[in-house]
Order: structure tokens, then C-alpha cells, then sequence
């Protein structure tokens, strides 16, 4: 079945301590995002991707880094700059094209700092 | 900075009524609208789709659309229990292809028996 597989579901991080969440698809889709959600808060964009080896920034990308070396994988990596990394993580994919922006979400990572 | 607008609620309504949830939003070149659905500690699904002005009817759901007004809803008949979650209103800023959706901060809608 075709779909975007998050892991890990749950991610426990110690202070100073750098932590990568996987975000993996198998849609052929183009484009793979990164949104941030607080408890109560609407989903906040961190990264998004577009094309094999680019992506940009979005609201909040400070305290976070990404790569995407193949179309079907875009890591998260939560550095040790993020002050306040407990959320609540979802990556989306996408096709390209007006029309087409529906978003496929993974099932998500909640990141706690221990 | 653009931005989508919505009531974060409760809002309560008993089973079989209709729920009404609001959203606007800032940028008038806005072009595609969306509506997902969030039940707690899962991920968002899309529920609603909207592109012209008007109404567009899915099931018990029916998104409205008054761009004029910079003004999005979802309606939803007949509410179920089961419809209670959080309904995250979504607009595309720039109509253009693989732009990020923007998210409103979620309406939380509670339908008792």
C-alpha cells in the first residue's frame, strides 16, 4: 500500500543532544514537508522540499535541519539550537501542480525532552 | 506574514444537528482551500477540497467559499459523535505548485448523544 511512514512513533531527547525523525514515502510524490504542532496549535511549517537536493525554509526553521538525498526519504533532524523541541511531528507529501496540493500525512512522532 | 483564522471553540452541538466552523484568511490571491480533520494524537486528514466560490457538497459535508469576503466554512449535517475533532482550516498562499499549505489553529468540535 502506498503511503508516508514516520518513525520513530514515540522519541525521548536528553539535553544538548541532536535527534533525527524519518519520514519515508512510496507515492512517487515530488514534494515532502515538515510541520510542528504544539498542543491546541494549528500545524506550524518548518522545511519543505520540492525537488531532490533542495528545500526551504519555512516559519520556524530555526533549531532544525533537513536533507532530501533521495525522493522518497526527508529526514528531520531536531539540533541541540532547538530550546523548546517538544511537539508533536507530522511530514506530508505531495504531488505538484495547482490542484494537486492535497497532503498525505504520516502518522507522526512525538518528540519529548527528558 | 499570512494568516488563517479560525474560532478555536468548543463548539457544542447535540447529535443530528448542524455544525457550522468558520475560518478566513489574510491573503486575497489565496486560490485552494482545505479542510482536514484531526482526532486527537493522530494526523490530519483531508475531508474537504474547495477551488471556486460557492458551495461544494461531499456527504453531510458542504465547504463554502466567498473569496470576495476572504471567508471559508464547512458545514456539517446530521452530526455524529463521531464527528467530534479538531477541523484544521488550510489555504495554499500562492497558488502555485508544491507551495506549503498554511494551517489555522483548529476548531474543536464536540457532538453529544
Amino acid at each position: 500500500d502506498g503511503g508516508i511512514t514516520q518513525s520513530p512513533k514515540y522519541l525521548f531527547r536528553k539535553e544538548g543532544q541532536n535527534v533525527t525523525l524519518s519520514c519515508e514515502q512510496n507515492l512517487n510524490h515530488d514534494a515532502m514537508y515538515w510541520y510542528r504542532q504544539d498542543p491546541g496549535q494549528g500545524l506550524r511549517l518548518i522545511y519543505y522540499s520540492q525537488i531532490v537536493n533542495d528545500f526551504q525554509k519555512g516559519d520556524i526553521a530555526e533549531g532544525y535541519s533537513v536533507s532530501r538525498e533521495k525522493k522518497e526519504s526527508f529526514p528531520l533532524t531536531v539540533t541541540s539550537a532547538q530550546k523548546n523541541p517538544t511537539a508533536f511531528y507530522l511530514c506530508a507529501s505531495s504531488m505538484m501542480g495547482v490542484g494537486y496540493e492535497k497532503l498525505f500525512f504520516g502518522s507522526g512522532t512525538q518528540l519529548s525532552v527528558l | 506574514q499570512k494568516e488563517v483564522e479560525q474560532n478555536s471553540g468548543p463548539l457544542s452541538v447535540p447529535e443530528g444537528a448542524i455544525a457550522s466552523l468558520n475560518c478566513t484568511y489574510s491573503d486575497r490571491g489565496s486560490q485552494s482551500f482545505f479542510w482536514y480533520r484531526q482526532y486527537s494524537g493522530k494526523s490530519p486528514e483531508l475531508i474537504m477540497s474547495i477551488y471556486s466560490n460557492g458551495d461544494k457538497e461531499d456527504g453531510r459535508f458542504t465547504a463554502q467559499l466567498n473569496k470576495a469576503s476572504q471567508y471559508v466554512s464547512l458545514l456539517i449535517r446530521d452530526s455524529q459523535p463521531s464527528d467530534s475533532a479538531t477541523y484544521l482550516c488550510a489555504v495554499n498562499p500562492l497558488n502555485q505548485a508544491g507551495t506549503a499549505l498554511i494551517f489555522g489553529k483548529g476548531t474543536t468540535l464536540s457532538v453529544s448523544s
